[in-house]
């Protein structure tokens, strides 16, 4: 089955800085790779998502990029906010029938210092 | 909005106990998940369903069964709880070929 691995585990940055999180998968025939955002005590939220499809795909100050060839994604936060602090999912998806099974990362737990 | 609602945010169960874990989507959405969360191991995969009474086990099946009679609703069922099931339980839901949105989770301690 599919596996993905997520880096760091941990990321302190400071306000204003940037902030990129790093995925790579194993099954060359995952087409869709969404990342997810799960603050306290909430359930994840998808943030953005890119297709096989697309290299880049950027919205405001969140972009993601994807290199196939590699089997590696990465997602790129600019100009930090204290609200950006949070835990960071990648995911990766290979479907099965109808349903789009995903296979997460092991999160990310990114601190923004005022 | 979507909304994914989950039955209890907190529970507290005894070893050996059957416990059900609810999940209700109001979007009419044909796929319904359960991951497990735990610290340092990401969400994984237990049951998700495609269709009215269809599953199919995901990565972590044992231990778990789950039932879904109506598209809106899709259970998680702990046949007989152990310690090593307290976690965080997270159902989500998703239209076909899009991704999933999720619950607010179900913290579950077995005792």
């Amino acid at each position: 089955g599919e596996n993905v691995e997520q880096h760091p585990s941990t990321l302190s940055v400071q306000e204003g800085d940037s902030a990129v999180i790093k995925c790579t998968y194993s099954d060359s025939a995952s087409n869709y790779f969404p990342w997810y955002k799960q603050e306290l005590g909430k359930g994840p939220q998808l943030i953005i998502d890119i297709r096989s499809n697309v290299g880049e795909k950027k919205d405001q100050r969140i972009a993601v990029t994807l290199n196939k060839t590699a089997k590696h994604f990465s997602l790129h936060i600019t100009e930090t906010q204290p609200e950006d602090s949070a835990v960071y999912f990648c995911a990766a998806s290979i479907s099965s029938g109808s349903a789009r099974q995903l296979t997460f990362g092991s999160g990310t737990q990114l601190t923004v210092l005022p | 909005d979507v909304k994914v609602t989950q039955s209890s945010r907190y529970l507290v169960k005894r070893t050996g106990e059957k416990v059900f874990l609810e999940c209700v989507q109001d979007m009419d959405h044909e796929n319904m998940f359960w991951y497990r969360q735990d610290p340092g191991l990401g969400l994984r995969l237990i049951y998700f369903s495609y269709d009215v009474k269809m599953k199919e086990k995901g990565d972590i099946p044992e231990g778990y069964s789950v039932s879904r009679e109506k598209k809106e609703r899709f259970s998680l069922i702990l046949e007989s709880a152990s310690t090593n099931q307290t976690s965080m339980y997270l159902c989500a839901s998703s239209p076909a070929g899009s991704s999933a949105f999720f619950g607010q989770g179900t913290r579950l301690t077995v005792v």
